[in-house]
């Protein structure tokens, strides 16, 4: 089945840092790939969606320049937090789309845990 | 606007019992998919089940059950003879015809349930 990586699974890092996930299809290519956050106890909202070889659309209210995303092969897609604070702490998601494929499953990653001091 | 409802935040049954978790949706689109996900404690989102907006046969999976009904919009899951290893967050999510559009999922707010022994 198809399966979806992310790397890494949990970070800690001190406030002001730079902390980069990535995200991988391992067995597929992903011509969409997605990035979602979830606080505690609360639903995965969308941050972005993000095309190979093109800009990634945020979502109303998401920094883009916060949130940088890259999805620079079809097979991989970056999310890079800039300057972390501890309000950007949270289990951030992925989720990548299988371009074969002519319905909408997502093959969702592990997810990463990102903790911000 | 498209939109699902969990309206259950939190159920608690004991083991063996039958509980159904329920999950309306709003769409204009007469194209769309319905999922449902499993979010146990580890995060890693489970996919349960697919269901396309002209396909309105209930499903069984073992003890798992769905119901999906156009004219109500909604697309209940039963569980039957609950275990205590099917204590997770439950997402009901729902997508936009895959022509045309990203294929981005709305996911409801989930419902948590317990599985007492």
């Amino acid at each position: 089945g198809a399966v979806v990586s992310q790397h890494p699974s949990w970070v800690i890092c001190k406030s002001g840092t730079s902390v980069k996930i990535e995200c991988r299809s391992l067995d597929f290519q992903a011509t969409t790939m997605f990035w979602y956050r979830q606080f505690p106890k609360q639903s995965l909202m969308l941050m972005a969606t993000s095309n190979e070889g093109s800009k990634a659309t945020y979502e109303q209210g998401v920094e883009k320049d916060k949130f940088l995303i890259n999805h620079a092969s079809l097979t991989l897609s970056t999310l890079t937090v800039t300057s972390a604070h501890p309000e950007d702490s949270s289990f951030y998601i992925c989720s990548a789309r299988d371009g074969a494929t002519t319905y909408n499953e997502q093959f969702f990653g592990p997810g990463t845990r990102l903790t911000v001091l | 606007a498209q939109k699902v409802t969990q309206a259950q935040t939190e159920i608690s049954v004991v083991e063996k019992e039958d509980v159904t978790l329920d999950c309306v949706y709003e769409t204009r689109d007469t194209t769309y998919y319905l999922f449902w996900y499993k979010q146990p404690p580890s995060g890693e989102l489970v996919f349960l089940i697919r269901r396309n907006s002209f396909d309105e046969q209930n499903e069984i999976s073992g003890r798992y059950s769905w119901n999906f009904q156009k004219s109500t919009s909604s697309f209940n899951f039963t569980i039957t003879a609950s275990q205590v290893v099917d204590s997770a967050v439950y997402f009901c999510a729902l997508s936009e015809a895959p022509s045309g559009n990203t294929g981005k999922l709305i996911f409801g707010q989930g419902t948590t349930l317990q599985v007492k022994p």
